[in-house]
C-alpha cells in the first residue's frame, strides 16, 4: 500500500478548529483516502473518506489537494472527546484491508 | 446504530492454552476481519474473510491462528497454543461490500493477556 506521512502529535484548544495534515505523494489514481480515529482503549472508528472531491459529514470535513498528494482532516470545533489518534490510510488493494501507520495523536486542551 | 460486538472483553490465559475470541459482525455485512494491537504499538491486520473463506492474511496469521464463521452471526478467532507475545488487544471488524471506498466498522476489542 502507498505510504502516508502524518505528524506524530498535535495540540488544540477546545472549541477551536483543528486541521490534521496527511501527505501521500505516491498515491495512485484508484486509492481512496480514509481517516479513522482511535479513542483511548477503544477500537478504530471510521471518520471520513474521499477520492478526489472534498467531503463533509457530521464528524468532520476532508479537504483533498488538487494533485491528491496531500489531504487535511478538519474538525470544525474540537471537543475533549475528540482527543484520539487519527490515522490517514490509503486503500488500494482489492482485499479491503486497512494498513495503519502511527497516526497523529491529537490532544485537546480545555 | 448497528455495531460489531466482541466477547470476552478481557481474557487471561496460560501460555500454551487455546483461546477463542468471538465476534458478532454487523448483520448484513459480508466481509469480516481480525486485527490486533500490542500495547503501545500500531494496529496490525491479521486476516480477512469473505464467502466462508480467508481472502487475505498477514505474516502474523500463522498456523497457530484460525478463523471460522460457525453460523450466520458469529465470527471467531482461535489461537491454538498461546504464546506470551500473543498478548494484545484483538479487534474484529466487518464491512458491507468490497471496494476500496467501503467503510470498515470495528468492535471495541478483546484484550488477551497470556501469562
Amino acid at each position: 500500500d502507498a505510504k502516508t506521512t502524518q505528524p506524530n502529535s498535535m495540540e488544540s484548544n477546545e472549541e477551536e478548529p483543528v486541521h490534521l495534515p496527511c501527505n501521500h505523494s505516491t498515491i495512485s489514481g484508484t486509492d481512496y483516502i480514509h481517516w479513522y480515529r482511535q479513542l483511548p482503549s477503544q477500537g478504530p472508528e471510521y471518520v471520513i473518506h474521499g477520492l478526489t472531491s472534498n467531503v463533509n459529514n457530521r464528524m468532520a470535513s476532508l479537504a483533498i489537494a488538487e494533485d491528491r498528494k496531500s489531504s487535511t482532516l478538519i474538525l470544525h470545533r474540537a471537543t475533549l472527546r475528540d482527543a484520539a489518534v487519527y490515522y490517514c490510510i490509503l486503500r488500494r488493494n482489492a482485499g479491503n484491508m486497512l494498513t495503519f501507520g502511527g497516526g497523529t495523536r491529537l490532544m485537546v486542551k480545555p | 446504530e448497528p455495531e460489531v460486538t466482541q466477547t470476552p472483553s478481557h481474557q487471561v490465559t496460560q501460555m500454551g492454552q487455546e483461546v477463542i475470541l468471538r465476534c458478532v459482525p454487523i448483520s448484513n455485512h459480508l466481509y469480516f476481519y481480525w486485527y490486533r494491537q500490542i500495547l503501545g504499538q500500531k494496529v496490525e491486520f491479521l486476516v480477512s474473510f469473505y464467502n466462508n473463506e480467508i481472502s487475505e492474511k498477514s505474516e502474523i496469521f500463522d498456523d497457530q491462528f484460525s478463523v471460522e464463521r460457525p453460523d450466520g452471526s458469529n465470527f471467531t478467532l482461535k489461537i491454538r497454543s498461546t504464546k506470551l507475545e500473543d498478548s494484545a488487544m484483538y479487534f474484529c471488524a466487518s464491512s458491507g461490500t468490497g471496494g476500496t471506498g467501503n467503510t470498515i466498522y470495528f468492535g471495541e476489542g478483546s484484550w488477551l493477556t497470556v501469562v
